[in-house]
């Protein structure tokens, strides 16, 4: 079975600083997506950034990107420029490519912004 | 084009009653997902629906737990005879047919067993 681990329970970061989240998992499959979502207080779940495991180069979404090791299993999510609105539980999450295949995730990672 | 709806927003249940869960997918959606989430923890998956058809309920517990996504209408999770280990943040998704990359999240429902 599939399992994604974050190893972070809590994360701070100054504002204005740059800070890395991490998270592995653990697949047999080759072709797989993966995810971080952000939840804030509200408990939305946003989608923050996807990448697609068949693509090499590493997913961007403004002052979010990743860093996607697929060898190692590894998929760190990096803020720069961090802002106290990015203060929130964010989880990473796996799902296999085939098929409408639910998604699986990470215990999550707290992260706390200083102003 | 409104996003995946859920209602109630927070619930409140003494033990042993029922909890009906609704969810509405965003428009066009015809697989919905439910989730649960403990305290402090992830979102953990329950069941996956199609309309009129469960395709996986690996997620979800034997007993008292049911869900359906009629023709017509919302999809619903129904928790019978509730217990305080119920108490949770339960969340909907919803995808399109097809090869899709990701779902969209409702705002979920707090359930609290009194």
């Amino acid at each position: 079975a599939q399992t994604v681990t974050q190893s972070q329970p809590e994360m701070s970061v100054q504002e204005a600083e740059t800070v890395t989240l991490s998270c592995t998992y653990d697949t047999s499959e080759s072709d797989y997506y993966l995810f971080w979502y952000k939840q804030p207080p509200s408990r939305q779940m946003i989608l923050v950034i996807r990448q697609e495991a068949y693509k090499q180069q590493n997913a961007t979404e403004n002052r979010f990107s990743v860093n996607f090791q697929k060898a190692a299993k590894s998929f760190s999510l990096k803020i720069s420029d961090s802002q106290l609105g990015d203060a929130a539980m964010y989880f990473c999450a796996y799902r296999r490519s085939s098929g409408n295949t639910p998604l699986v995730f990470g215990k999550g990672t707290r992260l706390s912004v200083i102003a | 084009n409104a996003g995946v709806m859920q209602n109630p927003r927070h619930l409140v249940r003494r033990r042993g009653q029922e909890a009906r869960l609704r969810c509405s997918p965003m428009k066009g959606h015809s697989h919905v997902y439910w989730y649960r989430q403990l305290p402090e923890e992830g979102l953990k998956f329950m069941v996956y629906l199609q309309k009129e058809n469960i395709i996986d309920e690996s997620g979800m517990p034997k007993e008292r737990f049911s869900a359906e996504f009629p023709k017509e209408g919302p999809s619903i999770l129904r928790i019978q005879q509730v217990v305080r280990g119920d108490s949770a943040a339960y969340f909907c998704a919803s995808s399109p047919p097809g090869r899709v990359s990701g779902y969209t999240f409702g705002s979920g429902t707090r359930l609290t067993v009194v």
